[in-house]
């Protein structure tokens, strides 16, 4: 079965560094999506993604986080100057048009230092 | 965005008993799903639920959809340690998730 795919599994940057979080959405999926997960707590929505532009953004995602679809295949976020809080789990999901079935991947581990 | 209360936060039950969690809003949802999320994974979807007081089964799961779409229930039958995880209610008007209801099955 086709799957969402993440890189890396684990990443440990100094607070103030830059990161890019990289994920392969399913090939004929349109909307794309990046939630975070601090351990032991909720599944938080980032920022939903369609038609090369962002459509929804949650007030976490601020002046410090960008999304980009760099080719057809890549779907990437990056911090720009990591803190200590962004230390979590980060997924990435995406759906086809047609359906609401979210896919998700294994997510990063980011731990920021 | 439309929030979602999940209840309980936390469940520990032993292998047999059944259970019944909680996904709750003050707003109406076109349609509501539920997810299962195991440690070190992402969610996996169990079920959408689209029309008021629907009622929808998965094996020993039976998922219900409020009649004014503001609401759903998940209740699980004869509890098995493989069902331990976190349960997660989301809205597809927006795609967020509700905190979730931990689950802890004990054999």
């Amino acid at each position: 079965e086709p799957e969402v795919t993440q890189t890396p599994s684990h990443q440990v940057t100094q607070m103030g560094q830059e990161v890019i979080l990289r994920c392969v959405p399913i090939s004929n999926h349109l909307y794309f999506y990046w939630y975070r997960q601090i351990l032991g707590q909720k599944v938080e929505f980032l920022v939903s993604f369609y038609n090369n532009e962002i459509s929804e953004k949650s007030e976490i995602f601020d002046d410090q986080f960008s999304v980009e679809r760099p080719d057809g295949s890549n779907f990437t976020l990056k911090i720009r100057s990591t803190k200590l809080e962004d230390s979590a789990m980060y997924f990435c999901a995406s759906r086809p048009l047609a359906a609401e079935k979210l896919f998700f991947g294994s997510g990063t581990q980011l731990s920021v230092l | 965005t439309q929030l979602l209360e999940q209840s309980p936060q936390f469940l520990s039950i032993q292998e047999g008993e059944n259970l019944t969690v909680y996904c709750n809003s003050s707003s109406v949802f076109s349609s509501l799903q539920w997810y299962r999320q195991e440690p070190g994974e992402g969610p996996v979807l169990l079920v959408t639920v689209v029309t008021g007081g629907e009622v929808k089964k998965l094996k020993r799961l039976t998922f219900q959809f409020g009649d004014a779409r503001k609401d759903s229930s998940l209740h699980i039958t004869a509890a098995q340690p493989g069902d331990t995880g976190l349960y997660l209610c989301a809205g597809t008007n927006d795609m967020r998730f509700g905190a979730g209801t931990r689950l802890t099955v004990k054999p």
